[in-house]
């Protein structure tokens, strides 16, 4: 399956806990957006990545979130002593190029906080 | 502030007819628009796009249009099958292609 792979597709967390969210992008991409859905609600951007660079996390919040994507290995999404809000389904996407050039998502990882 | 946008949640259509998904946007420098499917617990899948050089593209049972005048894109599927019944977004980006701005979703039935 040469599609984005994230995992774990389901994460509990006590409050306080960290969080670590991995995405491995499609065969190719070197582009990798993070989004977040809270239910009821549309995908919320967080942040694009290339390879070792963040290109743009305007939409994350400015602490306690983190965002990755070495030259070897998934990108991760890190939130550290998480708090119940942060219960979402986060979803990685990848594209061959920034510019029109449709993202291809993955499946998702649910984060539950209780 | 949401860039885009979908007025409808919820859409029900009888099967072989045509389902209509409306979006709207309001950022004039959107150049690039798409439209994804999503089924319950996956995520969103593309299914067709298209760019602000052109008004109409078409995959199949799927046609896009695009209004760049009134900012409003459409998603027609003709005819509607069983299968389509998903939730649908509409996104759009700008010519840096650092952001995909998603609208909230309209969920589609097709009604057998």
């Amino acid at each position: 399956n040469a599609g984005v792979m994230q995992n774990p597709r389901h994460l509990v967390r006590r409050r306080g806990q960290e969080a670590r969210l991995r995405c491995s992008p499609m065969k190719g991409h070197s582009h990798v957006y993070w989004y977040r859905q809270l239910p009821e609600e549309g995908l919320k951007f967080m942040v694009y990545l290339q390879k070792e660079n963040i290109i743009d996390e305007s939409g994350m919040p400015k602490e306690r979130f983190s965002a990755e994507f070495p030259k070897e290995g998934p990108s991760i999404l890190r939130i550290q002593q998480v708090v119940r809000g942060d219960s979402a389904a986060y979803f990685c996407a990848s594209s061959e190029s920034g510019e029109n050039s449709p993202l291809h998502f993955g499946n998702g990882t649910r984060l539950t906080v209780t | 502030d949401q860039q885009v946008k979908q007025n409808s949640p919820s859409l029900s259509v009888q099967e072989g007819r045509i389902s209509i998904l409306n979006c709207d946007y309001t950022n004039s420098m959107f150049d690039y628009f798409l439209w994804y499917k999503k089924y319950p617990a996956e995520g969103p899948t593309f299914l067709i796009s298209i760019s602000s050089i052109k008004d109409k593209n078409e995959d199949g049972r799927f046609t896009v249009f695009l209004n760049k005048s009134a900012k409003h894109l459409s998603l027609h599927i003709v005819p509607s099958q069983p299968g389509d019944s998903a939730v649908y977004f509409c996104a759009a980006s700008g010519n840096t292609g650092n952001q995909f701005y998603f609208g909230t979703g309209t969920s589609l039935t097709v009604i057998p």
